[in-house]
């Protein structure tokens, strides 16, 4: 079935690194969601991206949408404590749900 | 302001007992999700509502029932056949399917 792989589960940095997460999906899709949950919270949308090779920034994130449509990216630039949390790629699948990737956890070094 | 309510904040269930999680929105979505979250993992989807009076079976449905005689509810029955119901709830709506979704603060259930 249709499956959306993200990586990697885990990232450590300091603050002030940066940090990226990537979602890959084993079929087109119409567009890419990304979400962020925050440690004990619960997912907020964050973007949605629909164009082949779309790019959009919010800030300090850059999201991109590649060319196949078929993967994405989150980077974080210059991380900072707030940014910590799991961010979830999610993509349609049939029956007007969403498949989501497993997220991947961002984790700020004491 | 709009949002999504989910209630309880924290239920805990007894062996044998059945528990109903409370899903409210005031969004005007026809679509409502309710996922369950174990620690560290991601969300997997028990049931998904298109529409008022219809609903269908996610990846994991089995001990676990829902209905949506209403727009604006859609509550989750935990059944005394899920045996492992300890995880986090979270109830969705978006204004239609594969649309963004919003949740809700979610539900945290435990077994006594």
């Amino acid at each position: 079935g249709q499956q959306v792989m993200q990586i990697p589960q885990y990232q450590h940095v300091q603050e002030g690194e940066d940090f990226t997460t990537y979602c890959n999906s084993s079929t087109t899709l119409s567009n890419i969601q990304w979400y962020k949950q925050r440690p004990g919270g619960h997912p907020v949308f964050l973007i949605q991206l629909v164009k082949s090779g779309e790019v959009k920034k919010q800030k300090r994130l850059t999201f991109q949408f590649g060319e196949a449509k078929k993967n994405s990216s989150l980077h974080i630039t210059a991380t900072q404590t707030t940014d910590v949390g799991t961010y979830f790629c999610a993509g349609p699948g049939g029956n007007y749900q969403l498949i989501w990737g497993a997220g991947t956890k961002l984790i700020i070094k004491p | 302001d709009g949002g999504i309510t989910q209630s309880p904040k924290y239920l805990f269930r007894k062996e044998g007992q059945n528990v109903t999680l409370s899903c409210e929105q005031n969004l005007n979505h026809d679509a409502m999700y309710w996922y369950r979250q174990d620690p560290g993992q991601g969300l997997r989807l028990i049931y998904y509502s298109q529409i008022v009076n219809d609903f269908q079976k996610g990846d994991i449905a089995e001990g676990y029932s829902v209905s949506r005689e209403k727009k604006e509810s859609f509550p989750l029955t935990v059944t005394s056949a899920q045996k492992n119901p300890t995880a986090f709830y979270l109830c969705a709506s978006s204004i239609g399917g594969q649309q963004p979704q919003h949740f809700g603060d979610g539900t945290r259930l435990s077994i006594l």
